[in-house]
């Protein structure tokens, strides 16, 4: 599973675009880069996944450079409800022993 | 209703008794996991599951056990609880297939060891 990188925590105010990196610089060919959203005592949820240039869905988007070796998720206007723990998790996700670890994710913290 | 179930949700018990955190699932998805969660980390892999034959260790097998009764249920025993096992327990599933990252969780299990 490649190693992950991502802030600790951001702060941002209601209706700005959040932007939270993770660098992933041992990716390898198979891997694919997934982002999950936490709130607490609530089991992580997915948002998004990618493997190269650019990926949307109606909540996210996730842009990725050609060298793969890092990620960006992209949330559009935020608003409290936004606020919650986001992780990357970066792997071939075909075996589920790569799924080791959410590690410690980024912490939002949307204010009004 | 959830697709993915667990019982109980909160439970306190004391050092040395046995538990067992039931998972079942209404997704029809092959593949089934535990996870584990202390305050403010992520969440480690104790168990995975791709089918009901298969039973895998994750990062921290160690005093746990699991069992998968049938596709739709995976539980989750401790064969004898202890303090640092106290944790919010989580079960997910997933489809098998290539590269797929999409996991579904339940609600949790709140496990208190005294």
């Amino acid at each position: 599973l490649a190693k992950t990188t991502q802030p600790i925590s951001m702060d941002s105010y209601e209706g700005q675009e959040v932007n939270i990196t993770c660098s992933h610089n041992n990716i390898a060919t198979n891997d694919y880069i997934t982002w999950y959203q936490q709130f607490p005592s609530q089991g992580p949820r997915f948002i998004i996944q990618g493997y190269k240039t650019k990926v949307t869905n109606e909540v996210a988007s996730l842009f990725i450079p050609a060298d793969r070796k890092s990620s960006t998720l992209s949330l559009p206007r935020v608003s409290l409800s936004d606020t919650a723990v986001y992780y990357c998790l970066v792997g071939d996700f075909s075996n589920a022993g790569n799924m080791l670890t959410f590690g410690g994710g980024t912490r939002l913290m949307v204010k009004p | 209703d959830a697709d993915v179930t667990q019982t109980p949700r909160n439970r306190i018990t004391k050092t040395g008794k046995r538990i067992m955190l039931e998972c079942s699932q209404t997704k029809g998805h092959d593949r089934m996991y535990w996870y584990r969660q202390d305050p403010g980390l992520g969440l480690r892999l104790i168990y995975y599951s791709f089918d009901v034959k298969d039973i895998n260790k994750g990062e921290i097998s160690d005093g746990y056990s699991v069992s998968r009764q049938a596709q739709a249920k995976f539980s989750l025993s401790l064969e004898s609880a202890i303090p640092n096992q106290t944790a919010l327990y989580f079960c997910a599933t997933s489809w098998g297939g290539l590269n797929t990252g999409e996991l579904f969780f339940g609600e949790g299990s709140r496990l208190t060891v005294l």
